[in-house]
Formats: structure tokens, C-alpha cells, sequence
């Protein structure tokens, strides 16, 4: 199995900050990595495809960067709304797997 | 608009087997851009992938559960359904069903649409 690793776990921020979590794969995923935002209580909600392909609806100020084994998904300029837990996951494999989860939370 | 929609009982006993239903409305299940998934969320923690399944019957399971898994399509309710058997207090979690988009026909990308989620309790 692809093994996903994500950094940090938690990240405290404030609004205005720029916020960037690292992602990485146990082998190359080409650019099969996807991110997602997931609200207490609520199903993730897909952000990014591709690595870097914003979804539809997506606020511009996040954006999605990497191939291969690291990716990094930047967040320019933290939202009240923005505060939640980020995932990765690779859809290389038909296996998919996710990253642990970075919880960005209130400095 | 997509929709899903588990069902299935919230409480199931240890050594049982758990079944859950995912419909799907605003939209055909029988579309080859698109495979159908399951993804759990025990209580606290992250997201673990269960498996996915093609409309035309092709299953791909977490190798961790394999064993204890069945997957099941059906294009005429445009429903698909999983049955976990064997279930312990390790199973509970809250159940997704999902769309994971295939729209370049080489490999699946994200999972572009979840069900509300659905609470399982593995408990006697």
C-alpha cells in the first residue's frame, strides 16, 4: 500500500496568516494527490484534485503544489471559515489512502 | 444536483454483519466517469478508506478488510451497498458513500461527492 504522511498534525494560525501543509507519498504518485477540508460534524468536502487542480467553487486563496512523492497545499490568506481539518489522498493506486489529517485551529 | 444517501441500522452487535445502502439521486450511477466508494471516520480520528466499486460490477477493496468485505452495485435502483461481516467495536465509525470522479479514464481522482455520513455502533 501507498502510506501518506502529513506535517505538521496541528498548526495553530491566526486570520490573515498564510498556512502551508506538506503531504508525502511512500512512493511516486505522478500528480494523483487530492486535498480536502473537513468541519466538525460535516463530510470532507473536496478542494483540490490533481495536485493542484482548484475545485469548483474553491476560494482562489487555496492552492495545491507537488509531484511525485511531496505536495503542499498553501492556504495565501486564513479565513474564519478556514479553520477545520486537511486531508490528503492519493488516487495513484486503486487503493486510495489518506494523509493522518493537519487540524488548523486558532493560534 | 448529486445526491447520496446512507441507510442502513446505526447499531449493529459484535461478530454480526453491518449492511449499508448508498442512493443516489440527480444523477445516473450507471456512468463510466465515475466510480462509488466507501470511506469511515471512527469517533476522533481520520478518514479510512473502504473501497470503491465500478458500474460494471469491478471491486477494489482496502487490503485490510478484504477479507470481511462485499461490495454490490445496483444500476436499476442506482444504488450501491457494502456488508462488512464479523464486526467488532473497531468498526464504529461514521460510514460515507461517495463519487470518485474517473473523467480521465486512466486512474480515479478526487472524491468529488459524500453522503451525509452515516453513525455505526458496533455494541451488544
Amino acid at each position: 500500500d501507498i502510506q501518506m504522511t502529513q506535517s505538521p498534525s496541528s498548526q495553530p494560525a491566526s486570520v490573515g496568516d498564510r498556512v502551508t501543509i506538506t503531504c508525502r507519498a511512500s512512493q511516486s504518485i505522478s500528480n494523483y494527490l487530492n486535498w480536502y477540508q473537513q468541519k466538525p460534524g460535516t463530510a470532507p468536502k473536496l478542494l483540490i484534485s490533481a495536485a493542484s487542480t482548484l475545485q469548483s467553487g474553491v476560494p482562489p486563496r487555496f492552492s495545491g503544489s507537488g509531484s511525485g512523492t511531496d505536495f503542499t497545499l498553501t492556504i495565501s490568506s486564513l479565513q474564519p471559515e478556514d479553520f477545520a481539518t486537511y486531508y490528503c489522498q492519493q488516487s495513484y493506486s486503486m487503493v486510495f489512502t489518506f494523509g493522518p489529517g493537519t487540524k488548523v485551529d486558532v493560534k | 444536483q448529486l445526491q447520496l444517501q446512507e441507510s442502513g441500522p446505526g447499531l449493529v452487535e459484535p461478530s454480526e454483519t453491518l449492511s449499508l445502502t448508498c442512493t443516489v439521486s440527480g444523477g445516473s450511477i450507471n456512468n463510466n466517469r465515475y466510480y462509488w466508494g466507501w470511506i469511515r471516520q471512527p469517533p476522533g480520528k481520520g478518514l479510512e478508506w473502504i473501497g470503491s466499486i465500478y458500474y460494471t460490477g469491478s471491486t477494489y477493496y482496502n487490503p485490510s478488510l478484504k477479507s470481511r468485505l462485499t461490495k454490490s452495485i445496483d444500476t436499476s435502483k442506482n444504488q450501491f451497498s457494502l456488508e462488512l461481516s464479523s464486526v467488532t467495536a473497531g468498526d464504529t465509525a461514521v460510514y460515507y458513500c461517495a463519487r470518485i470522479m474517473y473523467v480521465t479514464m486512466v486512474r480515479p481522482s478526487g472524491i468529488d461527492v459524500w453522503g451525509q455520513g452515516t453513525t455505526v455502533t458496533v455494541s451488544s
